[in-house]
């Protein structure tokens, strides 16, 4: 299994661009989120999804957007980049809602919004 | 509301001394705790976690933590601490609410090892 992966690793973005943030995972999980990570911070939750076709927001998702057709996929959408948004991205997975799991976390993408 | 606190944000230790990092937590019921890892430039490791049973939880890398439901705390430690350890340590608190489980995490303790 390759686990929780994450493309770009790191990306350089203008201000007002638009870019999608590319998650899957190969173990079947149905839950998937989206952390950003700031100095200081910890991390924070942007989107999560509990199964495909349902999303719902977490503690900071203005300037997000999500979907999941796919089991497997999670993209995290920026559809007009501000340099507020610059920060690192992590991807994470667990099994199922209503039992406690471990959540698995992608590497994370390095996101410089200019 | 509920919340996870991790009150230093920098400890300084020198190698082979032992280590403690406190994690406090504000929940109502019994909570789901974790502690997660995070070397420079890389992603999260789990180290350990408690969901029920025995207080004391041992996790990878000679780490362990004590869940003290009287104090509301999770704590992390290592009786001897590597030069490898220093890194970022992160609690975090299963949050239930609207019938979702959310991952909450704390604002993390950057750990230094000296020689």
């Amino acid at each position: 299994n390759a686990g929780v992966t994450q493309t770009p690793k790191f990306q350089v973005l203008k201000t007002g661009q638009s870019m999608t943030l590319q998650c899957a995972q190969d173990m079947n999980h149905e839950y998937m989120s989206w952390y950003r990570q700031d100095p200081g911070m910890g991390l924070r939750l942007i989107h999560y999804s509990v199964g495909a076709g349902i999303t719902d927001q977490g503690e900071v998702p203005n300037g997000y957007n999500v979907s999941r057709s796919t089991t497997e996929d999670f993209p995290l959408r920026l559809l007009s980049a501000a340099p507020s948004q610059t920060s690192v991205y992590f991807c994470a997975s667990r099994l199922s809602t209503g039992i406690p799991e471990t959540q698995y976390f992608g590497p994370g993408t390095r996101l410089l919004v200019l | 509301a509920q919340s996870v606190t991790q009150p230093d944000i920098h400890i300084t230790v020198s190698e082979g001394a032992s280590l403690e990092l406190r994690c406090n937590y504000s929940y109502g019921a019994t909570p789901y705790l974790f502690w997660y890892v995070q070397s420079p430039g890389q992603g999260l490791q789990l180290l350990l976690k408690y969901f029920s049973g025995d207080t004391l939880v041992q996790g990878i890398k000679g780490f362990e933590a004590e869940f003290k439901r009287s104090q509301s705390s999770f704590n992390l430690r290592k009786p001897s601490v590597h030069w490898s350890d220093a890194a970022e340590y992160f609690c975090a608190v299963v949050l239930t609410q609207g019938g979702s489980e959310k991952l909450v995490f704390g604002k993390g303790t950057k750990l230094t090892v000296n020689p």
